[in-house]
This record gives structure tokens, sequence and C-alpha cells, in this order.
């Protein structure tokens, strides 16, 4: 089973909205990613968790927060975004993370966000 | 710029015939690759991989030939399949640009279109 489940589907929120996107993998995985995909355009790393610490992230501007409340479990919580944030947000998770040299990340089926 | 590139946006195939996705990179630090395919409003399905240390992998009708040489792989699928039809991305990951492994670097995808 490589499933990774991602809530909502689909999200509208205002500039003034705080919302958050949640994300579960129930595979043992100890590492766990967010990804922002553009139309047409590839996937964006934004953060790495190994181990339910954060480990990398890509110079997000802070209005993206995100939390590792167990292995099990991702959010990234949302506020005051801006309409370019418009985006397919995917989840991933891979067994070891960025210690190991061939770990493969399955992706979850994504959150589409639209910024009003 | 763009480390890891698809230069064929578009790829139409007969049904049966074989499709040959191409992907070049330009880090040498890049050391392990993958190929993801993706319908839209989905995420990224892996597919299959290849290590630095190997040439060739195959899995079903899906195979990766790596030429580290000229900083190239490509994906075969044979014989295809109108169900194959799909955006395909590569991506690679290794110790580049001072980032850990990660990370993965996309290349911009090339349709695949198989025609019955």
């Amino acid at each position: 089973d490589t499933e990774v489940t991602q809530t909502p589907k689909h999200l509208v929120m205002g500039m003034t909205n705080k919302k958050s996107l949640k994300c579960e993998q129930h595979m043992g995985h100890r590492a766990m990613y967010w990804y922002k995909q553009k139309a047409k355009k590839p996937p964006e790393l934004m953060f790495v968790y190994s181990y339910e610490k954060l480990s990398i992230n890509e110079s997000v501007p802070s209005r993206f927060s995100p939390e590792c409340p167990n292995s099990s479990l991702l959010n990234l919580h949302l506020h005051a975004l801006q309409p370019e944030d418009s985006a397919l947000y995917l989840c991933a998770s891979s067994q070891e993370g960025p210690n190991s040299r061939t770990d493969t990340q399955y992706f979850g089926p994504g959150t589409r966000l639209t910024v009003l | 710029d763009q480390q890891v590139k698809q230069n064929s946006p578009s790829l139409s195939v007969q049904e049966g015939r074989i499709s040959i996705l191409n992907c070049d990179y330009t880090n040498s630090m890049f050391d392990y690759f993958l190929w993801y395919k993706k319908y839209p409003a989905e995420g990224p399905t892996f597919l299959i991989s290849i290590s630095s240390i190997k040439d060739k992998n195959e899995d079903g009708r899906f195979t990766v030939f790596l030429n580290k040489s000229a900083k190239h792989l490509s994906l075969h699928i044979v014989p295809s399949q109108p169900g194959d039809s799909a955006v395909y991305f590569c991506a690679a990951s290794g110790r580049a640009g001072g980032t850990s492994y990660g990370k993965l670097t996309f290349g911009q995808g090339t349709i695949l279109t198989v025609h019955p």
C-alpha cells in the first residue's frame, strides 16, 4: 500500500482567512513533504519533515506554516495568502528521508487551493 | 537554471508501439532518478527509478535507461496502451548545490498521448 491521503480535495479561501491542509500516511514512512504545483509547471518543494522534525525549508514565506504532529500526519497552515498562492498543494512521504540516497517519494492526490 | 530538462513537451504514439520519453540533467551530483506519471487533478504516481550505479532498470512494460556520461535518461514503455496517456515527469535527487537527498528536482513534463 503506497497511499497518501490529503484533505480537503478543494479549498477556496479569502486573503484574510486562516485554513489548514492535512496529509496522512500509514506506511510507516519517516519523512513527509509539501510541494506546490502551478498549472503546467513541475512540482516545487516547500518543506521536508524527517522523523517529525523540520529538515528542509525552501525559503517559503511565513504565511505558510507546516506542522508535523506525529509521524503519520502533516499539516500546512495557511494565513493571509495572496491570489498568486493559488495552486495544487501536494503532500508526499518516503521511507527514510533526506539522508537516504535512493529514497522514493510517494505523492497524495493534492489539494486544489484557490485564493480570492 | 533548469537542472532537469524534458525537451519534448508532447509525444504521440500508436497503441502497441514503443513510447520513448527523454530527460537530460546538468548537475553531475544527481545520482538517483525517478519517473512519475500524472493525470490531471491528481498527484504524481511513482513509476520506476534508477540509481547512478546502474544503467538500466526494468519493471514490466517500463524500462529506464541511464547514460551518465551524456547526463541523459530515457523511459521506454512497450507496448504502449491508451491508459498510459498522461503527463510524465522525470525527477532527480542528489547532493546537488548543497542540498540533501530529500529534494526532488523535476523536469517540465512530457504529455504522452497513446492513440487506439
